[in-house]
Parts: structure tokens; C-alpha cells; sequence
């Protein structure tokens, strides 16, 4: 058990640019979290998955975001033409169906310029 | 709606001090709460979980909560404090084991040597 791992764990960018986060979950553990945490703030949900199927997506979720799992192992979180107001940490959690427990990766520390 | 409230945002206790940090939820239905920390450059660490029974749960780290269902409440307390329980703390809940959670704004705890 290596623990959630996410990459890159800091990314800077300009206004308008694509960027895409990986999240790799605990081996085995069907649900895969992702939630953003901004300054001063708790972590706010985003959406998640369980196996490859993406079951909830919150209304934070706008339409420049997309999160994929395709074979139910790793996450992809991409956000498309970038806006200031995305800067934030964004953190990826796994747990076992019924388990009860997110495990949460260290987070992608996002900067829009 | 769901919401928890974490009425102090900053902290500060001596080492050796007890320490209790408040935590209100509103929830609907029978509530699965959570207390995470957060170190600086650190992923959220569960320190402890209460899904149903006993309403003390002991945790990680020394560290206990107790749910009171009439207060709406699920504070956590420690004895004695350490230098290294500095960091931040969130409270959490979910509707069942496997939900996404809803976190407090969080409470940062300072230590004085």
C-alpha cells in the first residue's frame, strides 16, 4: 500500500491554458474522490467515481472541468481555459466500497497567472 | 442542508495543555462524522470516525470525540498536547460510508513551547 499519489503536485499556468492533474488511488479501492481546497477554506467536493463510472458531480464541477477514470484504476482531472479563480489545491482521495475511510493524496497546488 | 461549523478558526494552546476543539453539523439523517488534520505540505490525515455505537471514539494520535446527537455536536479533545499536533484541523461529515464528505472550514491550532 503506497498511498494515494498525485501529479503533478505543483502546477503554474497562464489565464486560458488546459491543464490536466493524474491522481493514482490505493490499489484495489473502487471509489476515487476529487475535491478542491482553496485558502482559508476546507475541501469542497468535486466529483467522484466509483470503478470507472462517474456517479455525483457537484455544481462547482463547471463546464471547463472533465474528470475521467477509464479502466477504474487512475483519475485524470482536467480544466480547460483556465481562470484565476481556479487556483486552489487540488486534492484526490481513494476508499474501498463500504470501507468507509478516504485516504486523500497530497494534492496538485494549482496557480493561474 | 449539509454544513458543518467550526466556530473557531485559530487556536492556541500550551504544550502539555488540554486541548477541545468544537465542531457543529446539520444533517438530515444519521451522520458519519470525521476529524481530519492537515499538516503544512501534508494530505489530510484521518485522525478518527464516528459511524454508530458508542458515541467516545478514540483515534490516532491520543486523540478522542465524542458525538452528541442533541447538541449536534462532535467535538474533539486530547489530553495533552505535543509541539507536532500544531497543524489544522477539519471536521467532516458524510451520509453513510461511502458519500462524499462535507468539511468544516477548519481550525488551526498553534502551540506555545
Amino acid at each position: 500500500d503506497t498511498g494515494v499519489s498525485q501529479d503533478p503536485r505543483h502546477k503554474i499556468t497562464k489565464r486560458g491554458q488546459n491543464v490536466t492533474f493524474r491522481c493514482d488511488p490505493i490499489s484495489e479501492h473502487n471509489r476515487l474522490y476529487w475535491y478542491r481546497q482553496t485558502l482559508g477554506q476546507g475541501p469542497e467536493f468535486l466529483t467522484y467515481f466509483q470503478n470507472e463510472a462517474q456517479l455525483e458531480k457537484s455544481r462547482l464541477l463547471s463546464d471547463r472541468f472533465s474528470a475521467e477514470r477509464p479502466k477504474g484504476s487512475f483519475s485524470t482531472l482536467e480544466i480547460q481555459r483556465t481562470e484565476q479563480g481556479d487556483s486552489a489545491m487540488y486534492l484526490c482521495a481513494s476508499s474501498l466500497l463500504s470501507g468507509g475511510t478516504q485516504y486523500f493524496g497530497p494534492g496538485t497546488r494549482l496557480l493561474v497567472l | 442542508a449539509q454544513s458543518v461549523t467550526q466556530p473557531d478558526i485559530h487556536i492556541t494552546v500550551s504544550e502539555g495543555a488540554s486541548l477541545e476543539l468544537r465542531c457543529n453539523y446539520s444533517y438530515g439523517a444519521t451522520p458519519y462524522l470525521f476529524w481530519y488534520v492537515q499538516s503544512p505540505g501534508q494530505g489530510l490525515q484521518l485522525l478518527l470516525k464516528y459511524f454508530s455505537g458508542d458515541t467516545l471514539v478514540q483515534g490516532i494520535k491520543g486523540f478522542e470525540a465524542e458525538f452528541k446527537r442533541s447538541q449536534s455536536s462532535f467535538n474533539l479533545r486530547k489530553p495533552s498536547v505535543h509541539w507536532s499536533d500544531a497543524a489544522e484541523y477539519f471536521c467532516a461529515v458524510g451520509g453513510n460510508r461511502d458519500d462524499k464528505i462535507i468539511f468544516g472550514k477548519g481550525t488551526r491550532l498553534h502551540i506555545l513551547p
